[in-house]
């Protein structure tokens, strides 16, 4: 099974912070990669699928990239709305995995 | 407007069985594959199962391999997770997910609202 591993497990950051979360794969993935959202009590939203390309009406601020193994997410600016939990996944082989996700909070 | 709404959660006992539904619209669900992801209070995402679009090709976590059955009915629009010999460690939410026409495993752009299945004595 294909392990991801995410950095960090939480992050503290501000509104109008530019953040990065690393996503790692236990082997090569090529560009097999999504992220997701997800707030509390509610089911997770695509945000990136492919590694780097945006969802559909997902904002701009949000950016993808990374291949093989070594993945991030950044958010260029933080906005209030984007303090949440975010998870990477491969698609790459089965069993589907996803990592432990980075919770995202204020400071 | 894609909508899947799941149903069939509860509490079971230990050993006991459930069956859960997803009821797919707004898109043509026989040209999807499906799948459910459930996550554990407090716990992050696990992936549970996968069914093609024709149910020719189906996948499950080894964790819940033997005991869990997943099926579609095409004609309904609905996918199916039977849930027997149910363990304390099945406790979670259970999300049906839609998977992006590709060449599976894809990533889901669709999920539902999750059903909660609680097992416990």
């Amino acid at each position: 099974d294909i392990q991801m591993t995410q950095s960090p497990s939480t992050l503290s950051a501000s509104v109008g912070d530019r953040v990065t979360i690393t996503c790692r794969a236990s082997q090569s993935i090529s560009s097999w990669l999504a992220w997701y959202q997800q707030k509390l009590g509610k089911a997770p939203k695509l945000l990136i699928y492919k590694a780097s390309s945006l969802e559909s009406g997902v904002p701009s601020r949000f950016s993808g990239s990374g291949s093989g193994t070594e993945f991030t997410l950044t958010i260029s600016s933080l906005q209030p709305d984007d303090f949440a939990t975010y998870y990477c996944q491969q698609y790459n082989s089965y069993p589907i995995t996803f990592g432990q996700g980075t919770r995202l909070e204020i400071k | 407007e894609v909508q899947l709404v799941e149903s069939g959660g509860g509490l079971v006992k230990p050993g006991g069985s459930l069956r859960l539904s997803c009821a797919a619209s707004g898109f043509t669900f026989s040209s999807y594959s499906m799948n459910w992801v459930r996550q554990a209070p407090g716990k992050g995402l696990e992936w549970v199962s996968s069914i093609s679009s024709s149910s020719n090709s189906i996948y499950y976590a080894d964790s819940v391999k033997g005991r869990f059955t997943i099926s579609r009915d095409n004609a309904k629009n609905s996918v199916y997770l039977q849930m027997n010999s149910l363990r304390a460690e099945d406790t979670a939410v259970y999300y049906c997910a839609r998977e992006t026409l590709g060449s599976p495993p894809y990533y889901f752009d669709y999920w539902g609202q999750g059903t909660l299945v609680t097992v416990s004595s």
